[in-house]
């Protein structure tokens, strides 16, 4: 149980597309999302935190018009990339969980990768 | 601002040998500690979860063991094996529900 799956798994855009990540819960309903970016031999640095049918709350110095956040029904949350550059090339993790007390269970990542 | 250290980067040992992996974290204040294991290009399996009540936790040759005071955990793996090379991760949880991740450690297992 707890399968969280992203799709799709690699995407190649050119600079200044928009391109848009899915991440769904497959056996549970999430009722939070929350959205990572890993640069090679770094750390997970979270993005945003969704809560189903409201706003994404976004972590210092992410910007919420590029990086779009939509958790529209408790198993699907999306990431959109807009206008994205050759620095936004990076791997992005989706997690999910039921509630605050729960774990929270990650999807396999996307690798993004901007020509 | 919590931050959460792993030292070394990297690690190869050769198969059989038993090995720890250290995690410290800045502030205590944590819910728990979990430890994942992160393969090239793959996203994260969770291997170890700790509460912050507990001291340890263990899952086949796995154990994982938490001083919240000194805010320390270690990972030890015993008997190694080709098949555990890969990244290890620990994250911790706070107050605020988020988790912070250390770097990894990497660790190579000769055969």
């Amino acid at each position: 149980g707890a399968v969280v799956s992203q799709h799709p798994s690699r995407v190649i855009c050119k600079s200044g597309t928009s391109v848009k990540i899915e991440c769904r819960s497959l056996d549970f309903q999430a009722t939070t999302m929350f959205w990572y970016r890993q640069f090679p031999k770094q750390s997970l640095m979270l993005m945003a935190t969704s809560n189903e049918g409201s706003k994404a709350t976004y972590e210092q110095g992410v910007e919420k018009d590029k990086f779009l956040i939509n958790h529209a029904s408790l198993t699907l949350s999306t990431l959109t990339v807009t206008s994205a550059h050759p620095e936004d090339s990076s791997f992005y993790i989706c997690s999910a969980r039921q509630g605050e007390v729960y774990e929270q269970y990650f999807g396999p990542g996307t690798r993004l990768t901007v020509t | 601002k919590q931050e959460v250290t792993q030292i070394p980067a990297a690690l190869s040992v050769p198969e059989g040998e038993n090995l720890v992996l250290n995690c410290s974290f800045t502030d205590s204040a944590i819910y728990n500690l979990q430890w994942f294991r992160q393969d090239p290009g793959k996203g994260l399996t969770s291997l170890l979860l700790i509460q912050s009540s507990q001291r340890e936790q263990t899952s086949g040759r796995l154990n994982a063991s938490l001083d919240k005071s000194s805010g320390r955990s270690t990972l030890y793996i015993a008997a190694s094996q080709p098949g555990d090379s890969a990244t290890y991760l620990c994250a911790v949880k706070g107050p605020d529900s988020k988790l912070t991740f250390g770097k990894g450690i990497t660790l190579s297992v000769r055969p």
